[in-house]
């Protein structure tokens, strides 16, 4: 069975103070690793997709990395805008369909 | 955004009543999922659809059926929905074992 959990559950940090979130995974054959961005209310919004280890991808402020046991989410000199739900999940390697399995998420706070 | 719609968004039923979530998608993906969200348990899924007429059950699929009679629009019915369905559904689009979309999602209380 697929697993993903993801940690701190929740994170308060300070503008301009940068940080990581964890994101540790099981699964029989990675297909892809994907993060997410979520505000309150809405759907989740697509971040990123990592295939394999040692890829990184970056976008404004956010950076994700892979390794074979776990990603990472560095957040650089965070706004209060960066403030949301941050979920990580796992599409395994088999069939064609997305069948991803999600981290419960890390909610993150920004303050001035 | 991704062309995708949900209604309701928002709605309050009866135990024992049936309810229908639609899902509907302007991007012609092939494939289609529900899912749903709850505190503690983040999102898991229910079902999902490979084409038209094509679906499979996920994780959670007890007490839900869904159909997709055309490419855009994906149904998921609750036969006589009970409190344990009290959660908010998310539809998702994907072009296949790629990244999913997600919709705005439907708040559903039963009461």
């Amino acid at each position: 069975e697929d697993q993903v959990t993801q940690s701190p559950e929740a994170l308060r940090l300070q503008e301009g103070e940068s940080s990581s979130l964890n994101c540790s995974y099981t699964v029989s054959g990675l297909r892809g690793l994907f993060w997410y961005r979520q505000d309150p209310g809405k759907g989740p919004e697509f971040l990123f997709t990592l295939y394999s280890a040692g890829e990184e991808k970056e976008k404004e402020r956010l950076k994700a990395t892979l390794t074979k046991k776990e990603s990472f989410l560095h957040i650089t000199a965070p706004k209060p805008e960066d403030s949301a739900t941050y979920l990580c999940a796992v599409g395994p390697n088999t069939g064609t369909a997305s069948k991803l399995t999600f981290g419960t998420g890390t909610r993150l706070q920004v303050t001035l | 955004d991704a062309g995708i719609t949900q209604s309701p968004r928002h709605k309050v039923t009866e135990t024992g009543t049936p309810v229908t979530l639609r899902c509907h998608q302007t991007e012609n993906h092939r494939y289609m999922y529900w899912y749903r969200q709850d505190p503690g348990h983040g999102l898991r899924l229910i079902h999902y659809s490979y084409g038209v007429k094509d679906t499979d059950k996920g994780e959670v699929s007890d007490g839900y059926s869904v159909s997709r009679s055309k490419t855009e629009d994906f149904l998921l019915t609750l036969e006589s929905a009970t409190s344990s369905q009290t959660s908010v559904y998310f539809c998702a689009i994907s072009l296949g074992g790629s990244e999913q979309f997600f919709g705005p999602g439907t708040r559903l209380t039963v009461l």
